[in-house]
């Protein structure tokens, strides 16, 4: 089964407004990914969080990752409609595997 | 130019069939990947090779055969295709371990 899922599945939000998506995980990881993936496109890479750090920041990208409950959240802050894509997390486990959730399908209405 | 290239992009074909999809990268990177995306867009890992040689092989049916000819290519043979075998394939490259991962743009596989 996979290692991480995200939650919720979709999201439908206002041009300008933040988007929050959260991703639980079971075992230990490494470090936890966040990718984005357009409509009939690869995936991309979004940010990297390792497991000793708590928050990382990207543009408009916020990542946090707490190892004790196993979770991490994505914060999108001021939306745009490029922002519409499926957001997945992965986590890097020493097994060298990336496991896939199956993503947060984003929408952001003009 | 493009870092992780597939081709085909679509591939439609007849249960029983082979098939091959094709992948280069041009980032120099040392492990290249092989995916599943299902219609419920999750993402499994299949084939994992470092330097040409196979590092992740998970449980895969042997009709499932990777080829990697040098460490910019990474092939993905298909033998005897069933109705399951429907999904996106992607191709990933990497520097190994746990690190970042590019993507290809994806092959759709529809199998009739």
């Amino acid at each position: 089964s996979q290692q991480g899922e995200e939650d919720p599945q979709a999201l439908s939000i206002q041009e300008g407004e933040n988007a929050t998506m959260n991703c639980s995980y079971k075992t230990s990881i490494n470090n936890l990914q966040w990718y984005r993936q357009n409509s009939g496109r690869g995936l991309v890479h979004l940010i990297l969080i390792r497991s000793n750090e708590r928050e990382k920041h990207s543009g408009r990208l916020r990542v946090t990752l707490d190892t004790s409950k196993k979770s991490s959240s994505l914060l999108i802050t001021a939306s745009r409609a490029a922002d519409t894509a499926s957001y997945f997390c992965a986590t890097a486990t020493n097994d060298y595997k990336l496991s896939f959730g199956a993503g947060t399908t984003v929408t952001v209405r003009a | 130019d493009t870092a992780v290239s597939q081709t085909p992009k679509y591939l439609v074909t007849q249960m029983g069939n082979d098939k091959s999809i094709k992948c280069e990268q041009n980032l120099g990177h040392d492990t290249m990947y092989w995916y599943k995306q299902d219609s419920k867009k999750f993402l499994k890992i299949m084939f994992s090779y470092n330097n040409k040689e196979l590092i992740i092989n998970e449980t895969v049916p042997n009709r499932f055969s990777p080829k990697s000819p040098d460490k910019a290519h990474l092939n993905l043979h298909i033998n005897s295709l069933e109705l399951g075998d429907s999904a996106v394939y992607f191709c990933a490259s990497g520097t190994g371990g746990t690190d970042t991962q590019y993507f290809g743009p994806g092959t759709r596989l529809t199998v009739l």
